[in-house]
């Protein structure tokens, strides 16, 4: 079946623009992550969303972050007055509530802010 | 506090030759423990996990990781390394926790594989 996709691919900002970022996960899949992905970094967990409990937001850096999951299915991350230090590659993962807890990557959006 | 270090950043081998790869995490509780690889351009790929049971765990792709909890490590193995292996490799901690499961991830291990 269909992985976990994002859009868009890429995305080049300027600084100080807001930006959408797009997750559409398995479907049936009740969870869903953000993950960021820096240059030379490992990957830091933004959010994570899980059926209809609220958000875990413990990974967001800043207030200009924000995340939402309409449907219990696909989920925007925003980013607000974008600031060079934002650019990175974002990743969305998806799992199942199997006790196997295996999170399915989608390819990422790398953001580039100039 | 939860981390996972994988002490170098870029191996090189020669193609048909072993590799490890190191990881050693830092948990309170029994951990779970991922491996995950990453080709350029692409997402994130499972190549094997650790629950609980038999500590040397199969992977896909020919890759085998031992865990061993004297010496919080899961370091990754192949006896035999193939070029297209070359890609990132990234060791991960989570915890259980009804279902969730928030990974820490290390810094990664970028692979480069010789003909």
């Amino acid at each position: 079946g269909a992985g976990v996709s994002q859009s868009p691919s890429n995305k080049v900002t300027e600084k100080g623009k807001d930006v959408e970022l797009r997750c559409d996960p398995i479907s049936g899949h009740t969870a869903l992550y953000w993950y960021r992905q820096s240059l030379g970094q490992g990957l830091e967990f933004l959010i994570y969303f899980q059926g209809n409990s609220a958000p875990d937001k413990s990974g967001l850096p800043s207030d200009r972050f924000s995340a939402e999951r309409t449907g219990g299915s696909v989920s925007t991350l925003t980013i607000q007055r974008t600031q060079q230090e934002d650019s990175a590659v974002y990743l969305c993962a998806s799992s199942s509530d199997r006790v196997d807890y295996e999170q399915y990557f989608g390819p990422g959006t790398r953001l580039t802010v100039t | 506090a939860q981390s996972v270090t994988q002490p170098d950043i870029h191996i090189t081998v020669s193609e048909g030759a072993s590799l490890e790869l190191r990881c050693n995490y830092s948990y309170g509780a029994t951990p779970y423990l991922f491996w995950y690889v990453q080709s350029p351009g692409q997402g994130l790929q499972l190549l094997l996990k650790y629950f609980s049971g038999d500590t040397l765990v199969q992977g896909i792709k020919g890759f085998e990781a031992e865990f061993k909890r004297s010496q919080s490590s899961f370091n990754l193995r192949k006896p035999s390394v193939h070029w297209s292996d070359a890609a990132e490799y990234f060791c991960a901690v989570g915890p259980f926790s009804g279902g969730y499961n928030k990974l820490i991830f290390g810094a990664g291990t970028r692979l480069a594989v010789h003909p």
